[in-house]
Order: structure tokens, then sequence, then C-alpha cells
């Protein structure tokens, strides 16, 4: 089964510091999605990418942040000066277009650490 | 906003027995509605998804759709110590937006 790949595994900041998360999604597909989960807290959707563009953000995703495809596999999400309550994993998903499209598989995710 | 509610648990059966875990969801417009598992430390990992009003059955695992009552539900038969994890359930709203519950953590006693 594909897989999505994500980097780095850990990572860790001083607060104020700006974070880059890196994404590989499943191949040959256009959606694509950022989630965070703070600690012992539910998966929260952050925003999905459809086409090269934002399709739907939340209210968490606020200016702090941003997504790119800087390149044609590989997407980023930018967490500028960080804060302390930005800990948590951080998932990226994608469909798998050979199951369905509306299906979402996550890679194993980025735990970032703001000290 | 668009609430997933689940029971958090812990909910302990014993090797063998059936584990039934259940979500409510507040958007009467949702149409598509998934099951993952979680690991402790790990990315939500996909069981089942079902669209219809009824059960679909997979292995083990039977998911169980009621639109009208807004509630989908997983039964886990013969669970095994290895099914110990948080239970997330996922519905889709709006344009593919899933909003996650905050999960069931499932104890398997051997």
């Amino acid at each position: 089964e594909p897989e999505v790949t994500q980097t780095p595994s850990h990572q860790v900041t001083q607060m104020g510091q700006e974070v880059i998360l890196r994404c590989v999604p499943i191949s040959n597909h256009l959606y694509f999605y950022w989630y965070r989960q703070i600690l012992g807290q539910k998966v929260e959707f952050l925003v999905s990418f459809y086409n090269n563009e934002i399709s739907e953000k939340s209210e968490i995703f606020d200016d702090q942040f941003s997504v790119e495809r800087p390149d044609g596999s590989n997407f980023t999400l930018k967490i500028r000066s960080t804060k302390l309550e930005d800990s948590a994993m951080y998932f990226c998903a994608s469909p798998n277009p050979a199951v369905s499209t509306d299906t979402q598989y996550f890679g194993p995710g980025t735990r970032l650490t703001v000290l | 906003q668009k609430e997933v509610e689940q029971n958090s648990g812990p909910l302990s059966v014993p090797e063998g027995a059936i584990a039934s875990l259940n979500c409510t969801y507040s958007d009467r417009g949702s149409q598509s509605f998934f099951w993952y598992r979680q690991y402790s430390g790990k990315s939500p990992e996909l069981i089942m998804s079902i669209y219809s009003n009824g059960d679909k059955e997979d292995g083990r695992f039977t998911a169980q759709l009621n639109k009208a009552s807004q509630y989908v539900s997983l039964l886990i038969r013969d669970s095994q110590p290895s099914d110990s994890a948080t239970y997330l359930c996922a519905v889709v709203s709006g344009a593919n937006q899933f909003y996650f519950g905050t999960g069931t953590s499932l104890t398997v006693i051997p």
C-alpha cells in the first residue's frame, strides 16, 4: 500500500523560531491535508490543499501558518514565530485514489516541541 | 461548529469478547464516516469507512451507521490484546473536511 512520509520525525525549536515540516503524499492525486494533535487531545484539521491551492482551512490555520508545494512531490507546512502552544504532533494525510478519493491515509507525523 | 462525540473510556473487555464503540455527530448533512485506530505515539490508521445506513463488515470489524439518529458505531468481534488502542471516529462535512472525535481508549485484557 502506498505510504505518506514525513520529515523530520521530531523537531525541537525555541519559541519565536520558524519551523518547516515536510511531507511526501501518496503520488498521483491532488488532495492533501495537514492536521495537528496536541498531546491527549483530538486530531484537528488545519488545511486542505487541492491542485496547488488552499481548498479549506480551519480557524486554527491563521497567518502564522502557510503551506506550499515547493516541487512536484513535496508539501510543506511552515509555522512562523512558534509559540509554546504549537507543541503537538503534525500529520499530513492524503487519499489513496486506488481505494477512493475521500479516504485519508496519514503519515507517521512530526512531533514538534517548542521550548 | 460541527461536533463528533465519543465516550473517552477507558473501555475494557476480556480477550475474545465483543467491543462496542459509539460515536454521534452533529452535522446532519454528513455523508462519509470513518473509523481509525491510533496506537500511543503513532498516527491514525484507517480501519473502515461507511457511507450508507446499515452494517458493513470487514473481518472482525463491523461498522454500523444510522443517519436518522446521527450515530455510527464499531463492533470488534473476538477482541485481541493487539486491538488495545484508541479508536477515532471521523465524519466528513463540507468539502471533504474531516472532523474527529476525541477517541475511545480500548483495553483488551488477556
